[in-house]
C-alpha cells in the first residue's frame, strides 16, 4: 500500500521557468510532510518540510503547499535552475506523544527534476 | 557540527554470503537512527529504527537485522545474502521529537 505517491516519475523545466513537483497521501495520520532532494549515488539532503497545522512554508526559492482536504502537497521551485536537476523525494510522518514516530518517513517514489539551460 | 558516515560505499557480494554496512554519527548524542533502503526504481522504505543502544525496531520482515552497540553505531547485517536484497542502502539520524533527517551517503549493494 503507497501511502505517499510521485505520479510523475519525471518533469523537464526551462531554467528560469517554475517548476512544480506533487505529492499525494492517504494517511490521515500524516501530519509532517517534508521535500528531499537526492543527486545519484548521494544520501538525500532535506529542502523544506510542512506541519499540518500550515497551508503554506517558504524558504528561499523553495515554497511548499499543503491541502490536507485534498491530501496533497506540492513544492515549487521559482526560479528553476540547472543546479536544481535532482530526484525529489516527498515524505510524510505521523507523530506520536513519544515523538519517535517523527523520523519514520515514508517516502513517495520520486520524482526526476531536469532543468534545461 | 553533526556528520554521518557510512561504509563500504560499494559492495558486491555474491547470494548466500553475509552483510555488514557501519554508520557512525559524529557531533551529536543520543540520536535516532535508521536504516533505509532505495530498491531500483522505487522510493527509500524504512527498514531499522533505533532509538537507544540496543533498542530496535523492525519496520519490514526480511532477512535484514540491525544492531547498535554504542550510541553513534549503527549496523546492518545478514547472514545469508539474497538476490532481492540488492540496492542502495542509506542510514540516518534525526533528533529527538524533530522530523527532519540527516542522511549518509549510502552503500550500493549488488547480490550476484
Amino acid at each position: 500500500d503507497q501511502q505517499v505517491k510521485q505520479n510523475s516519475p519525471s518533469l523537464s523545466v526551462q531554467e528560469g521557468r517554475i517548476s512544480i513537483l506533487n505529492c499525494d497521501y492517504t494517511n490521515s495520520m500524516f501530519d509532517y510532510f517534508l521535500w528531499y532532494k537526492k543527486y545519484p549515488a548521494e544520501g538525500p539532503t532535506f529542502l523544506i518540510s510542512i506541519s499540518s497545522i500550515k497551508d503554506k512554508n517558504e524558504d528561499g526559492r523553495f515554497t511548499v503547499f499543503l491541502n490536507k482536504s485534498a491530501k496533497h502537497l506540492s513544492l515549487h521551485i521559482v526560479p528553476s535552475q540547472p543546479g536544481d536537476s535532482a530526484v525529489y523525494f516527498c515524505a510524510a510522518s505521523a507523530g506520536d506523544a513519544g515523538g519517535t514516530s517523527y523520523g519514520k518517513l515514508t517516502f513517495g517514489q520520486g520524482t526526476i527534476l531536469t532543468v534545461h539551460p | 557540527s553533526q556528520t554521518i558516515h557510512q561504509w563500504p560505499a560499494t559492495l558486491v557480494q555474491p547470494v548466500g554470503s553475509p552483510l555488514s554496512l557501519e554508520c557512525t554519527v559524529e557531533g551529536t548524542s543520543n540520536p535516532n537512527l535508521y536504516w533505509y533502503r532505495q530498491a531500483a526504481g522505487r522510493g527509500l522504505q524504512l527498514l531499522f529504527y533505533s532509538v537507544g543502544i540496543g533498542q530496535i525496531s523492525s519496520e519490514v520482515p526480511q532477512n535484514l537485522s540491525a544492531s547498535r552497540p554504542q550510541d553513534r553505531q549503527f549496523i546492518l547485517s545478514s547472514k545469508k545474502l539474497l538476490l532481492s536484497d540488492s540496492g542502495f542502502y542509506l542510514c540516518a539520524w534525526s533528533g529527538e521529537n524533530t522530523g527532519e533527517l540527516f542522511f549518509g551517503e549510502g552503500s550500493r549493494l549488488t547480490v550476484l
